[in-house]
């Protein structure tokens, strides 16, 4: 299966910013990309789940797209709150394989 | 609550020593993976249970077992335990044999420390 990247490692922004991260990927050969969001402490929690190129979720602030033809996907927090602190990590599900990125640490300042 | 119960929390135990971790999917999944993380390490794939059946199989050593009981329940069998096998082991669950449409949901997680 693909190995997947995420960029960047860790982010710190302010309270009320907006901010993105990237999950890429050589090809498009998967069934499907996740999105799960960490917090210390507690276990991963799935947010998103995208097949098609082109998609687009949304769940409150977080969204996030799929762009399979360049091999790439982006997470975006509008407005973050310091309850996004979190670590979010991008999966990619192939074949009853599921291979997670190393995710992008977010920490919102208040 | 994620409805994904895994015990015990924490275990401490010695090198050389056999631990059984235990995991109890969300009600309705037939699917129970097994990840680990290791520090600074990200998660990675050990073993799916599909209703008691074996269906893929990752980066698990040979010290290292599993099965999926009748009750779906599964147990993760560490055995000959090196100071290496210190992690955090989660147990995941979905409703049927992938993640095509519906992501994992996660336990609490199993915090290993060999010593």
């Amino acid at each position: 299966i693909l190995n997947v990247e995420q960029s960047p490692q860790s982010l710190h922004v302010q309270e009320g910013d907006s901010t993105n991260f990237t999950c890429s990927f050589p090809s498009s050969n998967f069934y499907a990309l996740h999105w799960y969001r960490w917090e210390t402490a507690k276990s991963p929690e799935a947010l998103f789940v995208m097949t098609l190129n082109g998609d687009e979720k949304k769940k409150g602030r977080i969204s996030a797209t799929l762009n399979t033809k360049e091999g790439y996907s982006y997470l975006y927090i509008k407005g973050s709150q310091p309850e996004d602190s979190a670590t979010y990590l991008c999966a990619l599900y192939n074949n009853n394989d599921m291979r997670f990125g190393a995710g992008t640490r977010l920490t919102v300042k208040p | 609550d994620s409805g994904v119960t895994q015990t015990p929390k924490h275990l401490i135990t010695a090198t050389g020593q056999r631990v059984t971790l235990r995991c109890s999917p969300r009600s309705g999944d037939l699917s129970v993976y097994w990840y680990q993380q290791s520090l600074d390490q990200g998660l990675q794939f050990l073993i799916q249970y599909y209703n008691g059946e074996e269906r893929a199989k990752g980066n698990i050593l040979e010290r290292f077992s599993a099965q999926q009981f009748p009750d779906l329940h599964s147990e993760l069998n560490l055995s000959s335990l090196e100071l290496g096998d210190s992690a955090l082991y989660f147990c995941a669950s979905s409703p049927d044999r992938g993640a095509r449409t519906d992501g994992y949901t996660f336990g609490s997680g199993t915090r290993l420390t060999v010593v």
